[in-house]
């Protein structure tokens, strides 16, 4: 079964802290991974991630994927009010096109 | 990017009802669209694959006569929840797209 797992499920740190959210996945044809940020409605794109070692960044967030560990990391830096949200780590099969989610990592940032 | 609307954004009905909504693709043509469920504080879970012609696929543990898809046309699916119940009442959200799947703003189902 296809499995993603994101670490940890909720986490609370004050702004300007910088927060790294993780995902590992176990999936028999993988294509991409992607990060999407949630606030109170759909998804937000953030990044698709295919080859590893390749950081991928955008203003304060960046991300990199292992394929060798099926790993991947999400970097945000000197963290805002404005980036509390649900991150989704999701795994895009080959062929399918469909993805699969992680549960999710909720995080608050406190001023 | 690509731009998915749905409608409605939100749908109240009681008991024993059927509710339908809809996926649009504004500005690019989809012959495959996703719908997923969403309660609350927990992730997102794909459905169903919807596909413009033929018969949707169901993801393992989804009802295809409860929740009926039509893929009718290349920028419109629709889901129909039929014969609501409480349990049904989610957050239901499709997505469209080639190399990127773009999602839509959700709808949010409340079964009374």
């Amino acid at each position: 079964e296809d499995k993603v797992v994101q670490s940890p499920l909720s986490l609370v740190v004050h702004e300007g802290d910088t927060v790294t959210l993780n995902c590992s996945y176990e999936v028999t044809n993988f294509r991409s991974l992607l990060w999407y940020k949630q606030e109170k409605k759909a998804p937000t794109f953030l990044f698709m991630l295919t080859s590893s070692g390749i950081e991928k960044k955008s203003g304060r967030l960046s991300s990199i994927l292992d394929k060798k560990e099926l790993f991947s990391i999400l970097n945000i830096t000197a963290t805002q009010t404005g980036d509390s949200a649900v991150y989704l780590c999701a795994v895009e099969l080959q062929g399918a096109q469909k993805l699969v989610f992680g549960q999710g990592t909720r995080l608050t940032i406190n001023p | 990017g690509a731009v998915v609307s749905q409608h409605p954004s939100r749908v109240i009905c009681k008991s024993g009802t059927s509710v339908k909504i809809e996926c649009r693709s504004l500005d690019f043509q989809a012959t495959t669209m996703f719908w997923y469920r969403q309660f609350p504080k927990q992730s997102l879970m794909l459905m169903a694959t919807s596909n413009e012609g033929s018969k949707a696929t169901y993801e393992q543990g989804v009802e295809k006569d409860k929740f009926l898809i039509n893929h009718a046309s290349l920028t419109l699916s629709t889901l129909t929840v039929t014969s609501a119940h409480p349990e049904d009442s989610s957050f239901y959200i499709c997505s469209a797209g080639y190399n990127e799947q773009f999602f839509g703003p959700g709808t949010r189902l409340t079964v009374l």
